[in-house]
């Protein structure tokens, strides 16, 4: 089965501007997660959705951080404006509903200059 | 506050000996542990899991040691080789909360041939 696909790879951007990272999660995993793993540390969990609801947004900074999962499969998460503290690495994942161990994409970096 | 903590940012082991990575955790709560794998430009890959019923579960080379009433796990990898070379992540979640994996801040392994 193919994996969970993330895109892009790489992101470069200056500060103040708008950024967007797209997540397909595999084909059946109802459940949606995006992490942060800043340099150094491990993943911290942003978002998580069951199909299109996001049932565990509570880390997420609302005020310049948004997130959508239409027709529950394809993610989108959105960063406006971009600071400095936000380069890291943005980790997707998927599973099953109430299984513990889930499947990461390879993760967009993220520079902000 | 880390409720996860991997106190040893690295570690170096020749290969085929044993590699012994520790894992600290805070919360009474967590009852699932996970350790995942990452490769540089990759995403953390699953590597093996146990619950809180069981001390010990092993998966070929690897094994994980939960320690409750110390609030401690362990991964050994035997014999270890240079393709462990990695990091490696150690995660808890608990059972009222399922989608949800904290993290601790990743060992990395070297093996040296």
């Amino acid at each position: 089965e193919a994996g969970v696909v993330q895109s892009p790879r790489y992101k470069i951007i200056e500060k103040k501007q708008p950024v967007a990272f797209w997540c397909n999660p595999i084909s059946g995993h109802n459940t949606l997660y995006w992490y942060r793993q800043n340099l150094g540390q491990g993943p911290e969990l942003l978002i998580r959705y069951e199909n299109e609801e996001a049932v565990d947004d509570s880390q997420l900074p609302k005020d310049r951080f948004s997130a959508e999962r239409l027709k529950g499969v394809d993610s989108t998460l959105k960063i406006q404006p971009a600071e400095l503290g936000d380069s890291a690495v943005y980790l997707c994942a998927s599973s099953y509903p109430e299984v513990y161990g889930y499947t990461f994409g390879s993760g967009t970096r993220l520079t902000v200059v | 506050d880390q409720q996860v903590k991997q106190n040893s940012p690295s570690l170096s082991v020749q290969e085929g000996r044993i590699s012994i990575l520790n894992c600290d955790y805070t919360n009474s709560m967590f009852d699932y542990f996970l350790w995942y794998k990452k490769y540089p430009a990759e995403g953390p890959t699953f590597l093996i899991s146990i619950s809180s019923i069981k001390d010990k579960n092993e998966d070929g080379r690897f094994t994980v040691f939960l320690n409750k009433s110390a609030k401690h796990l362990s991964l050994h990898i035997v014999p270890s080789q240079p393709g462990d070379s990695a990091v490696y992540f150690c995660a808890a979640s608990a059972s009222s909360n399922t989608g949800k994996l904290i993290f601790g801040q990743g060992t990395t392994l070297q093996v040296k041939p």
